[in-house]
């Protein structure tokens, strides 16, 4: 299993631009997640999804966008870049039930100049 | 979610036990204690978990208060890959349904494992 799996894992966008944040998982998860991170700070959730077709805001959902078509792959877009964008974006994936470990990709470095 | 609270910093020289405390005082009885850490600028890893016992894998000890407001995440014998910063977050037990199965990370303390 090559677990969670983000691409591109470096881009640098200019304000304004738009993107997508590919995410893929192939441990059958429901659940998956996207949390970005800030230098120095712990993560923050944007968005989850309990199942395909199933989205939801975390805490920072605002200037990003989610879908949700298949059980495999969680795609987060920007569609208008802003420097406040600028961060490591990680995505996760987790079975439903008590007691499960979330997996994490190796995240996404996004610098937005 | 209950909040956690835990050091900054931490240090610990190689070989010896690394003892991390997290501080859960408004934990409900449906809650457990996950433990994560971050290697520098990789995504979390997921070590260990408990809800009132006493837990330990291959990786980790993880020792619950009795009431349950406090626990201490114990690598036995740290070496330096294990610098990294470790994040103690309350999560309610998922449930068919439910919508508690976010993770919540605060800052975590970093632990420096010193040669």
């Amino acid at each position: 299993n090559a677990g969670v799996t983000q691409t591109p894992k470096f881009r640098i966008l200019k304000i304004g631009q738009s993107m997508t944040l590919q995410c893929t998982q192939d441990m059958n998860h429901n659940y998956m997640y996207w949390y970005r991170q800030d230098p120095g700070m712990g993560l923050k959730l944007i968005y989850y999804s309990v199942g395909a077709g199933i989205t939801d805001k975390g805490e920072v959902p605002n200037g990003y966008n989610v879908s949700r078509s298949t059980t495999e792959d969680f795609p987060l877009r920007l569609e208008l870049a802003a420097p406040s964008q600028t961060s490591v974006y990680f995505c996760a994936s987790s079975f439903p039930g008590g007691q499960t470990e979330a997996f994490f990709g190796q995240g996404t470095r996004l610098t937005v100049v | 979610d209950a909040k956690t609270t835990q050091p900054p910093s931490m240090d610990c020289a190689e070989g010896r036990a690394a003892n991390l405390p997290c501080n859960h005082s408004t934990i409900s009885g449906n809650e457990y204690v996950y433990w994560y850490r971050q290697i520098h600028s990789q995504g979390p890893q997921y070590i260990i978990h408990g809800l009132k016992n006493n837990e330990t894998n291959e990786m980790a000890s993880l020792i619950i208060t009795e009431d349950r407001k406090s626990s201490t995440l114990i690598l036995p014998h740290a070496t330096l890959r294990d610098t990294a910063v470790y994040y103690c977050i309350v999560r309610p037990e998922l449930r068919s349904g439910g919508s508690n199965y976010k993770l919540t990370f605060g800052k975590g303390t970093l632990l420096t494992v010193n040669p």
